[in-house]
């Protein structure tokens, strides 16, 4: 299948520093990603939809300024939490369709300290 | 995307045959049913999908009932790496995937 790459796995940063992830298509090309947000014992919950060339359309409640995403090829898509506190220490998780199954980047694991 | 309705967790025995449930009264004529799964700390995992015929492939079976209210998921003999929380999720657009509680299942040896 499909795979997609996603880095670093996992990060520890100082509170109000930012944080970039990357997420890469590997063997295919992907106009449209998707970011996902997982806190501890929950499922995934997606925060924005990724699209190659344009802006991201972000879910209710999830703040743009604070996680800013950048499509700028049809194999990249990176995911930047700005001024990063405590509380949005999570897993997060990019995902590709390559029709009809999605296939999803191994996650990584950002620490807030 | 309609709902399904999957069990919390599941226990199983080693080498034995797992069948996960999944239910899904609102589905619509064209909605594939997807599963996936996640091992701890790792992002979802494709195991298999279908329409309206059963699937096999390497990972999994998934058998689809008539009237597609309902699917199953058999894992034919269960290992201790197969412990992982399994998604049913209904999707027809291409679009994101919308994720539920999945399955947790446990795999004793």
């Amino acid at each position: 299948g499909a795979v997609v790459s996603q880095h670093p796995s996992w990060v520890i940063c100082k509170s109000g520093t930012s944080v970039k992830i990357e997420c890469r298509s590997l063997d295919f090309q992907a106009t449209t990603m998707f970011w996902y947000r997982q806190f501890p014992k929950q499922s995934l919950m997606l925060m924005a939809t990724s699209n190659e060339g344009s802006k991201a359309t972000y879910e209710q409640g999830v703040e743009k300024d604070k996680f800013l995403i950048n499509h700028a090829s049809l194999t990249l898509s990176t995911l930047t939490v700005t001024s990063a506190h405590p509380e949005d220490s999570s897993f997060y998780i990019c995902s590709a369709r390559e029709l009809p199954a999605a296939f999803f980047g191994q996650g990584t694991r950002l620490t807030v300290v | 995307d309609a709902k399904t309705t999957q069990p919390n967790s599941m226990e199983s025995n080693e080498e034995e045959p797992v069948h996960l449930p999944c239910n899904h009264s609102t589905i619509s004529g064209t909605d594939y049913i997807h599963w996936y799964r996640q091992l701890p700390s790792q992002g979802p995992e494709y195991v298999i999908h279908g329409l309206t015929s059963n699937v096999n492939n390497r990972m999994a079976s998934l058998a689809i009932a008539e009237d597609r209210k309902s699917s199953t998921l058999i894992l034919h003999r269960a290992t201790l790496r197969d412990a992982a929380v399994y998604y049913c999720i209904l999707n027809n657009a291409g679009n994101m995937l919308t994720f539920g509680g999945g399955t947790r299942l446990m795999v004793k040896p």
